[in-house]
């Protein structure tokens, strides 16, 4: 079992620049989470999504979108990308425990 | 909405001592459930220990307990036998349930040999 795999591990984007942050888990998961962590902090929530179709925002949603075909896959996508969205994003999965990624390093410059 | 505080930001103390960590939370909620998280740095979230609310019988794990208070809304954790492996952030976080976890700011552990 892969668990939840995250790609890429570590991007450059220059201001403006879009990008899909993949995430992947094997489980069967039915939930599954899109956060995010800046220097010194825990996680913020992004997304979230608790079956194919379905999603909602978290505490952090703004400059970001997702979608859920499958129950496998939870691609994050940012649009113009701005500075403040430089951080360590994690995907996780969920079934009576959370199962995290092993995070993307973005940097916005 | 939910939060969960953690105040203290960095912790220090000699292998093999035992060392307890804070974690306090606020919520409605009746049904709920509380982890700690370590986070080593190679940045993977590994869960620690998990609590139901509705449970009554602190949790452990091998050198690993909480102190779970509901009527004070404290989950601490207990780290015995302190090792230089258990160098880390370690994160306490809150959930409902399907709507994602709530985390503390984290706390900076460091094991001194």
């Amino acid at each position: 079992n892969a668990g939840v795999t995250q790609t890429p591990k570590f991007r450059i984007l220059k201001i403006g620049q879009s990008m899909t942050l993949q995430c992947t888990q094997d489980m069967n998961h039915n939930y599954m989470y899109w956060y995010r962590q800046d220097p010194g902090m825990g996680l913020k929530l992004i997304y979230y999504s608790v079956g194919a179709g379905i999603t909602d925002k978290g505490e952090v949603p703004n400059g970001y979108n997702v979608s859920r075909s499958t129950t496998e896959d939870f691609p994050l996508r940012l649009e113009l990308a701005a500075p403040s969205q430089t951080s360590v994003y994690f995907c996780a999965s969920s079934y009576r425990g959370y199962t995290f990624g092993s995070g993307t390093r973005l940097t916005v410059v | 909405a939910q939060t969960v505080t953690q105040s203290q930001p960095e912790m220090s103390v000699q292998e093999a001592e035992t060392v307890t960590l804070s974690c306090t939370y606020d919520t409605s909620e009746s049904n709920y459930y509380l982890f700690w998280y370590k986070q080593p740095p190679s940045r993977q979230m590994i869960l620690v220990i998990r609590q139901e609310a509705y449970k009554q019988q602190n949790a452990t794990e091998n050198r690993f307990s909480v102190n779970f208070q509901k009527a004070a809304k404290s989950f601490s954790l207990k780290i015995s036998d302190s090792q230089l492996g258990d160098t880390a952030m370690y994160f306490c976080a809150f959930t409902r349930g399907a709507d994602g976890l709530t985390f503390g700011k984290g706390t900076h552990l460091i094991i001194q040999p």
